[in-house]
């Protein structure tokens, strides 16, 4: 049973763009939400994450927006950049991810168009 | 700067060959560490759980006497990939966890074990 859904598994944006990448939970236990970015060859690094007391998140460029009720939430890069390429995967946990274990999406693999 | 160190970033090696990698954390004391495997364009899933002085807990499926985990100390974890084979070859992540609060994972930048 995969926990995360995520969505699109690739995504192709114009530079300057809106990049959107969404993901689904089915566990309402989860209480935290992190997205992570990952360049070819290298670990992941945490780039925004959300708890459930709150609907939207930004950072810079990148905003996660939560539904609790949909159980879904999303990443949107506003003013998508060539240097943004790379894969980001959503995750989820209990006990804010620390103690918990990462429930990670299957990945979308974003390409910014110059 | 870098708050997991992982080493070796990439190894070679023949079958049948047992492999160390090391997952360091230099920022602060990490109680908990954890280790994931990556297969190329593939999410990352979860093997174990090393938690500083005692066993670590495997996930289902994940073989223990084959994944060795020790972590002897709180700044140290080691994952021995023992009797490797080809099947083995993947990218090995670890990340580390402060475990005071609601702290985030952080992960180092992989291990690509690649046997021959």
């Amino acid at each position: 049973q995969q926990q995360v859904k995520q969505s699109p598994q690739s995504l192709i944006v114009q530079k300057g763009g809106i990049s959107i990448i969404n993901c689904a939970y089915e566990n309402t236990a989860f209480d935290y939400f992190p997205w992570y970015q990952q360049f070819p060859g290298k670990g992941p690094a945490l780039l925004i994450a959300i708890r459930p007391d709150v609907s939207e998140k930004k950072e810079g460029r990148f905003t996660i927006s939560f539904n609790k009720s949909a159980k879904q939430f999303s990443l949107h890069i506003m003013d998508s950049q060539p240097g943004d390429s790379a894969t980001y995967f959503c995750a989820a946990s209990n006990n804010g991810g620390s103690q918990g274990n990462l429930i990670f999406g299957k990945g979308t693999k974003l390409s910014v168009k110059p | 700067g870098a708050v997991v160190s992982q080493h070796p970033s990439r190894v070679i090696c023949k079958s049948g060959t047992s492999v160390k990698i090391e997952c360091r954390s230099l920022d602060f004391q990490a109680t908990t560490m954890f280790w994931y495997r990556q297969f190329p364009k593939k999410s990352l899933m979860l093997m174990a759980t090393s938690n500083e002085g005692s066993k670590a807990t495997y996930e289902q499926g994940v073989e223990k006497d084959k994944f060795l985990i020790n972590h002897a100390s709180l700044t140290l974890s080691t994952l021995t990939v023992t009797s490797a084979h080809p099947e083995d070859s993947s990218f090995y992540i670890c990340s580390v966890s402060g475990g005071a609060g609601n702290q985030p994972q952080h992960f180092g930048d992989g291990t690509r074990l690649s046997i021959l």
